[in-house]
């Protein structure tokens, strides 16, 4: 199987602007969610949708959103961009269930996309 | 955000050596993930662990569940160069169902 895919893997964009970025999950996986990472902060952790729904969402502003097709492809936007917004942005797709009666809770990175904002 | 209490941050060790690092957390968990992390790129998936107790190795690599869901550990056997990476658990909250995942602990091995 093909893994989770993102594109672009490098952007760069300047204050204000908006941006859009795009993951490709493992094929038949459902559940989608996005990562944040910067050096200060770590992994932090943005929103999760599973077919087709925002199931979970982290403590950012509502400049980043999110949804997710029916093929389970998620993108992800972030509006009036900030500088603090440059940061390595990680897709993960989860098969979700279970498969002979034990559960396959994993999460599958993305190689990231690098976004620079300046 | 949250996070788990990962140990320790930062370690050197030599070729050949065993590295030992934990995560611990204030919450209960029904998954422990751990991975691995080179620079540029997104977390690699080294093992997953699904039940208190459980004990699972993959080559090199051994991790525990512990028996009181609250942490994991996971041990690096005879360390080889490409080892160097940054190595993140992740726990999954029983709770809200989110993933957290832990600081990292930046690994480096001197040949």
């Amino acid at each position: 199987k093909a893994g989770v895919t993102q594109t672009p893997r490098y952007l760069i964009k300047t204050r204000g602007q908006q941006v859009t970025l795009s993951c490709s999950p493992i094929s038949g996986h459902r559940s989608v969610s996005w990562y944040q990472q910067t050096p200060g902060q770590g992994l932090q952790f943005l929103f999760e949708y599973f077919s087709e729904t925002q199931r979970n969402k982290g403590n950012f502003p509502g400049r980043f959103s999110g949804r997710q097709f029916s093929n389970s492809r998620s993108e992800m936007n972030v509006s009036t961009l900030e500088l603090g917004d440059s940061a390595l942005y990680l897709c993960a797709s989860s098969p979700e269930g279970t498969s002979g009666g034990r559960a396959t809770d994993t999460q599958y990175f993305g190689p990231g996309t690098r976004l620079t904002v300046l | 955000g949250q996070q788990l209490n990962q140990s320790p941050q930062s370690m050197f060790i030599q070729e050949g050596e065993d590295v030992s690092m934990n995560c611990t957390s204030s919450s209960i968990f029904n998954t422990w993930l751990w991975y691995k992390q080179d620079p540029g790129e997104g977390p690699v998936l080294l093992i997953a662990l699904y039940k208190a107790g459980e004990l699972t190795s993959n080559g090199r690599l051994t991790a525990q569940f512990g028996i009181t869901r609250k942490d994991s550990f996971l041990n690096i056997s005879a360390s080889i160069p490409s080892d160097v990476g940054i190595y993140f658990c992740a726990g999954r909250d029983s709770g809200t169902y989110k993933y957290i995942f832990g600081t990292g602990t930046r690994l480096k091995v001197l040949a």
